[in-house]
Formats: structure tokens, C-alpha cells, sequence
């Protein structure tokens, strides 16, 4: 089936600092791209929806100079947190669409994001 | 955003017992999908359901839709420590994002 894969798995920043996610469609093109957030013993939270070559629609309550998302080719999509703080430390999935298969959608294994 | 809730939000059974989860959404639906999570991991894909459906079987899995209702409901039958994980009911509309319920933890003692 088809593989997305994210990197890194876990990152530890320092507060001010940036951290870039990368989400990757390794076999497939994926035109859509979604990034959601997860808190401990809490459920996923839609963050963004990023279209290749266009700017991210965020949803109601997400920063967008804060994370900055870029969706510059058809199989790479990235997340940057930007002067990370310590209660963006969470748990950042994302997602692609492959419109080859009906708008399937496949999750990457996720980043642990802590920022100390 | 988040489509609705799940119920019960945590589930506590033995062994051998059967588990079921339900879930409510809110808007009209393409499909509606389940997933397990286990701590700390990524998401497991178990089982899709159209909305043209109102039954569909994977194993040990059972889920129903009803969508006059706005609801699923997922049941595990003979249940095995092994899962014990979260489940998440998730919906969309063609092409669009996934929107998660708020989940159910499911404990299963050995």
C-alpha cells in the first residue's frame, strides 16, 4: 500500500528555536496534504490542509506565521514551528491524499515535537 | 474541529469479553473510518465504512452506521490484551481532511 513517511520521528528544540517536520508520499503523488496535532490522552486535531504550489488553508485557532507549512512539490510537505515555546511540545501527524485511488488517504507515523 | 464524540471516553474489560465503542458526528458524510492508536504511536487503519453501507465486518471487527442517527458503533469481539489502544472514529467528505472524534481508551486485563 501506500507509504508516507515523516521525519524526524522526535525532536527536542530549545525554546526560540524552529523545527522543521517533513511529510513525504513515498510512492504515490499526493496533491493534499494535512498536518494535525495531537496533545497526551487527547484526539487529533486538524491543523492545516496544504495543497501542492498554493498557500495552506489553516483552520479557525492555528497560528500561521507560527507554523509555517509548505507544500512545494507532489510528495513533500513541510512544517516549520517557528520561536518554538515549550506548550507546542506535542505530537504532529500528518497525511496525504492520492487522488489515484479515490482520495484514499494514508497518516505518516507522526514527530514527537518537545521543546524545553 | 472535531466531528463528535465517542463513547464511552474509556472502557475497561477482561479478556474474552467483547468491546463496543460508539461514535456521533455531526455533519453529512462520504464515509466514516476507524483507527486504533497505541500510546505514543501513529495510527493503525481498521476498517472502512461508506455511507451507503450500514454494516461491514474485518475479522474481529464489527461496525455499523447508522446515518438517520449520525452514528457508528465498533465492536471488537473476544477481546485480547493485546487491544488495548485508543480508538478513533474519523469522517470526511470526498477529498477533504479526516475530522477525529475525541476517542475511547480501551483497557484489556489479562
Amino acid at each position: 500500500g501506500a507509504v508516507v513517511s515523516q521525519h524526524p520521528s522526535r525532536v527536542i528544540c530549545k525554546s526560540g528555536t524552529s523545527v522543521k517536520i517533513e511529510c513525504r508520499s513515498l510512492d504515490f503523488q499526493a496533491t493534499t496534504m494535512f498536518w494535525y496535532r495531537q496533545f497526551p490522552k487527547k484526539s487529533l486535531m486538524l491543523m492545516a490542509t496544504s495543497n501542492e504550489g498554493s498557500k495552506a488553508t489553516y483552520e479557525q485557532g492555528v497560528e500561521k506565521d507560527k507554523f509555517l507549512i509548505n507544500h512545494a512539490s507532489l510528495t513533500l510537505s513541510t512544517l516549520t514551528v517557528t520561536s518554538a515555546h515549550p506548550e507546542d511540545s506535542s505530537f504532529y501527524i500528518c497525511s496525504a491524499s492520492q487522488r489515484a485511488s479515490g482520495n484514499t488517504i494514508y497518516f505518516g507515523e507522526g514527530s514527537w515535537l518537545t521543546v524545553v | 474541529s472535531q466531528q463528535g464524540e465517542e463513547d464511552p471516553q474509556a472502557l475497561s474489560i477482561q479478556e474474552g469479553e467483547n468491546a463496543t465503542m460508539n461514535c456521533s458526528y455531526k455533519t453529512s458524510i462520504n464515509n466514516l473510518q476507524w483507527y486504533r492508536q497505541n500510546s505514543g504511536r501513529g495510527l493503525v487503519h481498521l476498517i472502512l465504512i461508506r455511507s451507503n453501507e450500514r454494516e461491514k465486518h474485518s475479522g474481529r471487527l464489527r461496525v455499523t452506521l447508522d446515518t438517520s442517527k449520525k452514528s457508528s458503533s465498533l465492536l471488537i469481539t473476544a477481546s485480547r490484551a493485546a487491544d488495548t489502544a485508543s480508538y478513533f472514529c474519523a469522517t470526511n467528505q470526498a477529498g477533504t481532511a479526516l475530522i477525529f472524534g475525541k476517542g475511547t481508551t480501551l483497557s484489556v486485563s489479562s
